[in-house]
């Protein structure tokens, strides 16, 4: 089983939709969980960095952490094109980092 | 938030040459840094971790004379690529580790190799 896993789609949604993006993980030792987004033939950008369990809001995007179940969450609000990227989950424990394999996804205009 | 640079972005070299590629964390000091393959399509594939003053340590399956990593200062990384062949052709991405375990990733640099 992998550290990480995350449903690589593609995900194509209209404009406006709420966009959920998820994964889970097999370590309940796990407490820090990113989200990055990488956009085709770029690097990787940090989204949402959050600690433990609950919600972390910034902008359009929120971030969920349910560690009774292993589930990670993004959620993206009123979608843009611009959105159209791949997703990335990721987490870590002792400097070991694991990666999601990204869910790609497009906001249709 | 936190810079990582990359240079080049892009670079066609002829195969048996060697290329460098640098990683540079613009607005804070990385003791580790990371370098990564990503072939189209796919996930992030971790070469190895480069820690500042110290030999780099490198995943299983990476041949560390042909991906020579120097960690020199805590803002600069380099790759270099020995005698690179056509399968070594990718896109390659360096990352420097934030304060708060938090990775930054560069930009990316995509090697063809002739």
């Amino acid at each position: 089983q992998k550290e990480v896993e995350q449903d690589p789609g593609p995900l194509s949604v209209p404009e406006g939709a709420i966009v959920s993006l998820n994964c889970t993980y097999s370590n309940s030792a796990f407490q820090y969980f990113m989200w990055y987004r990488q956009y085709s033939r770029k690097g990787p950008e940090l989204l949402m960095y959050t600690y433990s369990s609950g919600n972390k809001e910034d902008g359009r995007f929120t971030a969920q952490v349910d560690k009774s179940s292993k589930y990670i969450s993004l959620f993206i609000r009123d979608s843009q094109p611009s959105d159209s990227a791949t997703y990335l989950c990721a987490t870590h424990s002792r400097n070991q980092f694991y990666f999601g394999t990204g869910t790609s996804l497009t906001v249709i205009p | 938030g936190a810079v990582v640079s990359q240079h080049p972005s892009r670079v066609i070299c002829k195969s048996g040459t060697s290329v460098k590629i640098e990683c540079r964390s613009l607005d804070f000091q990385a003791t580790t840094m990371f370098w990564y393959r990503q072939f189209p399509k796919q996930s992030l594939m971790l070469m190895a971790t480069s820690n500042e003053g110290s030999k780099a340590t490198y995943e299983q399956g990476v041949e560390k004379d042909k991906f020579l990593i120097n960690h020199a200062s805590l803002t600069l990384s380099t790759l270099t690529v020995t005698s690179a062949h056509p399968e070594d052709s990718s896109f390659y991405i360096c990352s420097a580790l934030g304060q708060s375990y938090e990775q930054y990733f560069g930009p990316g640099t995509r090697l063809t190799v002739t």
